[in-house]
């Protein structure tokens, strides 16, 4: 079974520090790991995945994450944060034989001026 | 743009009566996707669709049904609507080759009441 853990419901951060959005995950081989957007009442835009290859994944709007397999982890960070970024956040990996996604409980992200 | 759209955006029906979402894609997706949504919580998988092959989850109550008649269209059913399937219903499509390698593509989904 493959699942992914959100540690924190909520992030806050002041405008132009770094943020960052913590995820680990748990799977069976090779792990497939994706982030999602969602604003309100607005469905999940794809931010960026990793699927093999450099640690380092860079993504839409700035977005970028670093896949650590030691720690099982796949955070999530934006070195300066702006207002526009507050949305709801999610991880979620799938497996290679599968295409279904298990989904993270989501991290709320505001971004204050 | 290429995108996958869902129709209505907002949805009210009455306890009971039958209520159908669409979901339409440009993409030429194999995969198709419903989610349930609830207040901000992850998306929950209802069922998918690889070309005509319908996946439903085990937990997905038999209320629910879907239908896809072509590439491009597809359909959730509720029969009879409960007051606990008030949510946001989500449609994603994603290209079926290399299976879990392909990022999911969301619509931006039906918000559904029940009276």
């Amino acid at each position: 079974a493959q699942s992914v853990a959100q540690p924190e419901d909520q992030v806050n951060v002041a405008e132009g520090n770094p943020l960052t959005v913590k995820c680990t995950y748990s799977v069976s081989g090779n792990p497939y790991l994706f982030w999602y957007v969602q604003y309100p009442n607005r469905g999940l835009q794809f931010l960026l995945k990793y699927i093999t290859g450099d640690n380092l994944v860079k993504g839409s709007y700035g977005f970028e994450a670093e896949f650590n397999k030691s720690q099982t982890s796949f955070h999530l960070k934006k070195p300066s944060a702006l207002v526009s970024d507050s949305a709801l956040y999610f991880c979620a990996v799938s497996g290679s034989n599968d295409y279904k996604l298990s989904f993270g409980a989501g991290t709320t992200v505001t971004v204050r001026a | 743009d290429a995108m996958v759209i869902q129709n209505p955006r907002y949805q009210v029906t009455q306890f009971g009566k039958p209520v159908t979402l669409s979901c339409s894609q440009t993409l030429n997706h194999n995969v198709m996707y419903w989610y349930q949504q609830k207040s901000s919580q992850a998306p929950k998988l209802l069922f998918h669709y690889y070309d005509k092959d319908f996946n439903n989850e085990a937990d997905t109550p038999d209320n629910f049904q879907s239908r896809r008649p072509n590439t491009s269209f597809c359909f959730l059913d509720i029969r009879s609507p409960g007051l606990g399937d008030a949510a946001m219903y989500l449609c994603a499509t994603s290209r079926g080759e290399g299976q879990g390698r392909q990022p999911q593509h969301f619509g931006d989904g039906t918000r559904l009441s029940i009276l």
